[in-house]
């Protein structure tokens, strides 16, 4: 069973652009969650969703948005990047959206923003 | 929001050798998994563990739910056990999937 693949693997942006992040779940996995890892913040929670729904969000600015499709892959979107959002994001999979699920995070995408 | 406290910060051992990562939460959990964040940036689920013990080869973990702690043991251990190992946490009051980590415990294993 393939696991959770995110797309691209590193990418550069400038400030003001926008980034489009996308993530593919485990096979039969409902629930993706995304999370943004930095040198000074550490790991933190974006959103999660579940069923095409957003069941979770994070204390991310209104710069941050995400989606998820009926085939439950996820794009995550940030608009008017600025230095501070560079970062590794990650993704990761459940298969149901609850307290009990383990999860599986892809490999992350690497953002640089110049 | 609940805390959640790695220690030590950084471990250096010889190959192996054995230790064990604390992990500290400050609130009631149902949810408690520990990671190994390889060099490439993955995270590699080791354990789902809210509480009791379990163990996968030379790995163990146990979790105290009621003293709000978890332990991972790493026995003989190897070069490439090293890396940064988190501990996630979800609290009672989430709703969903929503884990807080912890800072991590950066472990270098030398041949």
């Amino acid at each position: 069973k393939a696991g959770v693949t995110q797309t691209p693997r590193y990418l550069i942006k400038t400030r003001g652009q926008q980034v489009t992040l996308s993530c593919s779940p485990i096979s039969g996995h409902r629930s993706v969650s995304w999370y943004q890892q930095t040198p000074g913040q550490g790991l933190q929670f974006l959103f999660e969703y579940f069923s095409e729904t957003q069941r979770n969000k994070g204390n991310f600015p209104g710069r941050f948005s995400g989606r998820q499709f009926s085939n439950s892959r996820s794009e995550m979107n940030v608009s008017t990047l600025e230095l501070g959002d560079s970062a590794l994001y990650l993704c990761a999979s459940s298969l149901v959206s609850g307290r009990d699920e383990k999860l599986f995070f892809g490999s992350g995408t690497q953002l640089s923003v110049l | 929001g609940i805390q959640v406290e790695q220690s030590p910060p950084d471990l250096i051992l010889q190959e192996g050798a054995n230790s064990t990562l604390r992990c500290n939460f400050s609130d009631s959990v149902n949810n408690l998994q520990w990671f190994h964040q390889n060099p490439w940036g993955q995270l590699i689920n080791l354990f789902y563990i809210p509480s009791g013990t379990k163990q996968n080869g030379r790995l163990s973990a146990t979790t105290v739910a009621t003293e709000r702690y978890s332990l991972l043991y790493i026995s003989s251990s190897q070069t490439t056990d090293s890396g940064v190992y988190f501990c996630a946490v979800e609290s009672w009051e989430t709703s969903g999937s929503r884990l807080t980590f912890g800072e991590g415990t950066q472990l270098t294993v030398n041949p």
